[in-house]
């Protein structure tokens, strides 16, 4: 079974400052995937960011970047220079083989002008 | 790529009634997914279709819920019987041929459904 945890139900951030928001998983699938969603208001989710377990290297996206730490079975996503239209809820999942994608219940990220 | 089309918007039906929903993914995908979303929550899994074969059902799926998608393009989602409890969004979502996991869901707008 694959667990997707977030602890933070809602962040503050100040526009133009870097905001980490926090995700752990758990799974005994030794090959998955973990990915990031935004989900503003209007409630399209939004595809943000995809790690694989065996990719070495964080991911990068434009202004997002995933802090991927294997051993604690963590995958937090980093988001720099916030804008105004970062506000959203911000999903995490993932995905073992051909399964499923399980989600966590989200963070709400509100940006301050 | 026109995206995953999901119709209608909005329902709003008595309890009781029979509802179902349509989801076109994006051309090129075989893999179809259904997820249900409340207030305040991640999305949740219902089912998923690879091509025409239904090959996963959560056990949230009561036996009022079923899906279909016969030539392995749209799919439909029914509810029968509709209760209170599923007031919520459906999310359809498709992924391309290839290796998974590394495949990310593209979804559509969702139809937000409202039990009266």
């Amino acid at each position: 079974a694959q667990k997707i945890t977030q602890t933070q139900p809602g962040m503050f951030v100040q526009e133009k400052e870097a905001v980490t928001l926090d995700c752990t998983y758990d799974t005994s699938d030794q090959s998955y995937g973990l990915f990031w969603y935004k989900q503003p208001s209007s409630g399209e989710m939004i595809f943000l960011i995809y790690q694989g377990s065996y990719d070495e290297q964080n991911a990068t996206e434009g202004r997002y970047s995933l802090n991927f730490q294997k051993a604690r079975k963590s995958a937090n996503l980093v988001i720099s220079a916030s804008q105004l239209g970062d506000s959203a809820m911000y999903f995490c999942a993932m995905r073992g083989g051909y399964q499923k994608v399980t989600f966590g219940i989200g963070t709400k990220l509100q940006v301050i002008p | 790529d026109t995206g995953v089309s999901q119709d209608p918007r909005h329902k709003i039906t008595k309890r009781g009634q029979n509802v179902t929903f349509r989801c076109d993914p994006i051309s090129e995908h075989n893999r179809l997914y259904w997820y249900r979303q409340t207030l305040g929550q991640g999305p949740e899994f219902l089912t998923y279709f690879q091509n025409e074969a239904q090959l996963e059902k959560s056990r949230l799926l009561s036996d009022r819920f079923s899906a279909e998608r016969p030539k392995g393009s749209f799919s439909t989602l029914e509810i029968q019987r509709t209760e209170q409890g599923d007031s919520a969004m459906y999310l359809c979502a498709s992924s391309p041929p290839g290796v998974a996991p590394h495949s990310p869901l593209h979804f559509g707008n969702g139809t937000r459904l409202t039990v009266t």
